[in-house]
Order: structure tokens, then sequence, then C-alpha cells
């Protein structure tokens, strides 16, 4: 199994160019989610989703979109790229319950100039 | 919002020292996970607590629930080279299904 694969691993954009982060998973989680990751604030969640159609904002959501068209994918979306986007971007997944540890993918390194 | 506070923000020790992790919450936990990440990687899930006063091992690593549930530790015996990374913890959130994760601890080990 693959796991949790996201790609691109590195992007640089423009300031109010858009781009899209794709995330797969073929373990059939139901939880999917994307947080974002700056030095000394930890990982912050950004949008998660907990089904195919469904979709809420975690922390910090401004200026991402997402949607959840099937249970395996769950691209995040960047409208119009800022440089306070630029992070390391993971997205993680799991089984929904109590039990559920989260699987990350290898993340993807974004710089906005 | 609920967030855990995880102290201290760095920890530099020498190999064979101890070190140890907490993460605090105003609130009671359901349950919460520990995560390491090794430097340039992505966090791997270490083990989740659940039971009020639980305690669980692993080789070297002591993870503890309070008897509240508002706390936890991770503690490492003798470190060693490979245990440097950052260290986070992370609970549920607003009775959903979402995780919010800890600042972390950043641990350095000086061989």
């Amino acid at each position: 199994n693959a796991g949790v694969t996201q790609t691109p691993k590195f992007q640089v954009l423009k300031t109010g160019q858009s781009m899209t982060l794709q995330c797969a998973q073929d373990m059939n989680h139901e939880y999917m989610s994307w947080y974002r990751q700056d030095p000394g604030m930890g990982l912050r969640l950004i949008h998660y989703s907990v089904g195919a159609g469904i979709t809420d904002q975690g922390e910090v959501p401004n200026g991402y979109n997402v949607s959840r068209s099937t249970t395996e994918d769950f691209p995040l979306r960047l409208l119009s790229a800022a440089p306070s986007q630029t992070s390391v971007y993971f997205c993680a997944s799991r089984s929904t319950g109590l039990a559920g540890e989260l699987f990350f993918g290898e993340g993807s390194r974004l710089t906005v100039l | 919002g609920q967030q855990v506070m995880q102290i201290p923000q760095y920890q530099h020790v020498q190999e064979g020292e101890d070190f140890t992790t907490y993460c605090n919450s105003s609130t009671t936990l359901s349950n919460i996970q520990w995560y390491k990440q090794r430097p340039g990687g992505h966090p791997v899930f270490l083990i989740q607590l659940v039971k009020s006063g639980e305690v669980k091992k692993q080789k070297r690593l002591t993870f503890q629930f309070g008897e509240a549930k508002k706390n936890s530790s991770l503690h490492i015996t003798a470190t060693q080279t490979t245990d440097v990374g950052t260290y986070f913890c992370a609970r549920p959130s607003g009775g959903s299904e979402k995780l919010v994760f800890g600042k972390g601890t950043k641990l350095t080990v000086n061989p």
C-alpha cells in the first residue's frame, strides 16, 4: 500500500497565482485533513473531512478551499496565493472513531514569492 | 480554541540524559495522541492514551495520561541521537473527529 500520497513535493508560486495540492490515500479512511507547519507554530489544521461530500473548517481555513468527491482524494486549493501561505503542508488520514492514528503524507513545501 | 499547551518548546540534552515533554489542557480530554517528527520528515504516530492514569511504555519511552485526563507526558530514558526530532501531542477538538496539535517540543541530542 502506498499510504498517503501528496503531490507536488515542492512548488514555487508568485503572489496571486492559484494551485492545487493533491492528496490521495489507499487505506479507505473516512477522515482526511490538511495541516500547515510553520516554524514555532506546530501543526495547524486547515480543513478536514469525515467522508465524501463532507468538509469542515479547521483552525486556519482562510485562503484555502477543499472538496471531497471521493473517499480517496482530498485536494487543497489556493485560489490566490499570498506570501503568508509559504509553508509546509501535510495531508493526513485515519479511520474515524477514538482509536484512529493519523497517517501523514510526506509533505509539500510551498513558497509564495 | 481548544488547544493543548506543550512545554518546553526546545530541549537540548547530552546523549544518555533523560528527556520529558508535557502537554496540558484546560479541559478534560477523551484521549491524547503522541507523534514524532524527524528533521525533514513527516509526523509519525507513537501512541494513544485513553484511560485516566494510563501509563504505557515503548522501550525507552514512557507515556502517561493524568488522573484528571487534562495532562500527559512523554519521558525518554537515556536519550540517543536517534531520538532527535520534534515530539507533538494531539487531542480531539470540539467533539468532532478533528485533531489539533500542540506546538511541539524540539529535542536535540549532543553525542
